[in-house]
């Protein structure tokens, strides 16, 4: 099952904050965060496991609620090499969570 | 070093054609993947392969083979290929323990057919 993320897109100017979610209708074993620039190969940025925690990254930071099935992510003081699409990818809980689900993904672009 | 290199990079060819491409992971990673990202970027598992076991099959056409000659090498072998398989091919490993599922992707091939 797909995770849902919102906003697909967000365009900020350097310095503003930003929050990305992702949701999914399936109880969760994890969620990921991986970041695209255009031409490249995602790259991981966090994992968060259930339990709620909350896991940072420099100015990113992210946060699971279990309870809800969503997660999270913050980006704060944005940077210009913040820009890329933002993907969660899903595992879910109990018997086949060995297979990450990626979300359409959130386009982030940051302005002077 | 790469950690996990894709060859080729671009590859253009025909509809009809049969066309490979090869992955290998030097992290000593035990599960590597096939994902692709169509044109709306939306990334999709196809295969996963764990000690060279198939584990993942998602709903593929059989055009799609996946091979894994020992856990370092994933390859992907298209046979009779279609104007709609034309998209970015990423291959990516992952290591067990708390590092399971952390992807490192490789750089991608793009795939065109016309």
């Amino acid at each position: 099952q797909q995770p849902v993320q919102s906003p697909q897109a967000v365009i900020l100017r350097e310095g503003e904050d930003a929050v990305i979610n992702c949701s999914s209708s399936k109880a969760l074993y994890s969620v990921h965060w991986y970041r695209q620039k255009h031409g490249e190969a995602p790259v991981f940025l966090m994992i968060l496991l259930k339990g709620g925690e909350q896991k940072g990254h420099e100015k990113i930071s992210a946060s699971f609620n279990e309870k809800k099935q969503q997660s999270s992510l913050y980006l704060t003081a944005s940077q210009l090499s913040y820009s890329g699409t933002y993907f969660c990818g899903t595992a879910l809980s109990g018997g086949s969570n060995y297979k990450l689900t990626f979300g359409k993904g959130t386009l982030l672009t940051v302005n002077p | 070093d790469t950690a996990v290199s894709q060859t080729p990079k671009y590859l253009v060819t025909q509809m009809g054609n049969d066309k490979s491409i090869k992955c290998e992971q030097n992290l000593g990673h035990d599960t590597m993947y096939w994902y692709k990202q169509d044109s709306k970027k939306f990334l999709k598992i196809m295969f996963s392969y764990n000690n060279k076991e198939l584990i993942i099959n998602e709903t593929v056409p059989n055009r799609f083979s996946p091979k894994s000659p020992d856990k370092a090498h994933l390859n992907l072998h298209i046979n009779s290929l279609e104007l709609g398989d034309s998209a970015v091919y990423f291959c990516a490993s992952s290591g067990s323990g708390q590092g399971f599922l952390l992807l490192h992707f490789g750089n991608g091939t793009r795939l065109t057919v016309t």
